[in-house]
């Protein structure tokens, strides 16, 4: 089955720093990939997604980009804030089927003022 | 629109009870999925129902089982309860039974064993 792998699980920095996220996937036949936000307590929210037929997607201070060749996607966090705070989880799952998304471990995100 | 809705939010049991959670998804959406969140294992497929059909299932004992209704509400019930099965369950509901939209989560159910 699918297997996904996040980097780094703690990841501190300062305000209006960027902040980097990265995943790696192992099957090939993933073609969807999701990042949600989840911050102490709450449920995860998407924050963001992307297609295999698409290299990058943007949205205001978030971005992701995807190498389907190295089979490995990030998410790009632009000036930082700290209400950015919270965990991370990128994702990965094969769309038209039935939904089932294998997650990566979590990066703690830490935006220090 | 209310969002998508689980109860109940806390819950303590002993080993060997039965729990049995209920989601309620958003309202017109037709599929739901279960996953389990626990600090060292992450966040874990349990199984997703679509129209009253369990359509794919993780790798979870037998122990774990789950239905769904015809109004889209669904249950998952845990047998003969283990310490290990204190985590946090979360469901989460989308519109379509398959591509790719985006999952929306409902606030869990905190299962703590003893």
């Amino acid at each position: 089955g699918e297997n996904v792998e996040q980097h780094p699980s703690t990841l501190s920095v300062q305000e209006g720093d960027s902040a980097v996220i990265k995943c790696t996937y192992s099957d090939s036949a993933s073609n969807y990939f999701p990042w949600y936000k989840q911050e102490l307590g709450k449920r995860p929210q998407l924050i963001i997604d992307i297609r295999s037929n698409v290299g990058e997607k943007k949205d205001q201070r978030i971005a992701v980009t995807l190498n389907k060749t190295a089979k490995h996607f990030s998410l790009h966090i632009t000036e930082t804030q700290p209400e950015d705070s919270a965990v991370y989880f990128c994702a990965a799952s094969i769309r038209g089927s039935a939904r089932q998304l294998t997650f990566g471990s979590g990066t703690q995100l830490t935006v220090l003022p | 629109k209310a969002g998508v809705t689980q109860t109940p939010r806390y819950l303590i049991k002993t080993r060997g009870q039965q729990v049995t959670l209920s989601c309620s998804p958003i309202s017109g959406h037709r599929s739901v999925s279960w996953y389990q969140q626990t600090p060292g294992q992450g966040l874990q497929f349990l199984f997703e129902y679509f129209s009253e059909t369990q359509r794919n299932k993780g790798n979870f004992p037998g122990r774990f089982s789950g239905r769904q209704f015809s109004n889209s509400r669904s249950e998952m019930n845990v047998s003969t309860l283990e310490l290990g099965d204190s985590a946090l369950y979360l469901c989460a509901s989308s519109p379509a039974g398959t591509g790719d939209y985006g999952y929306t989560f409902g606030s869990g159910t905190r299962l703590t064993v003893v």
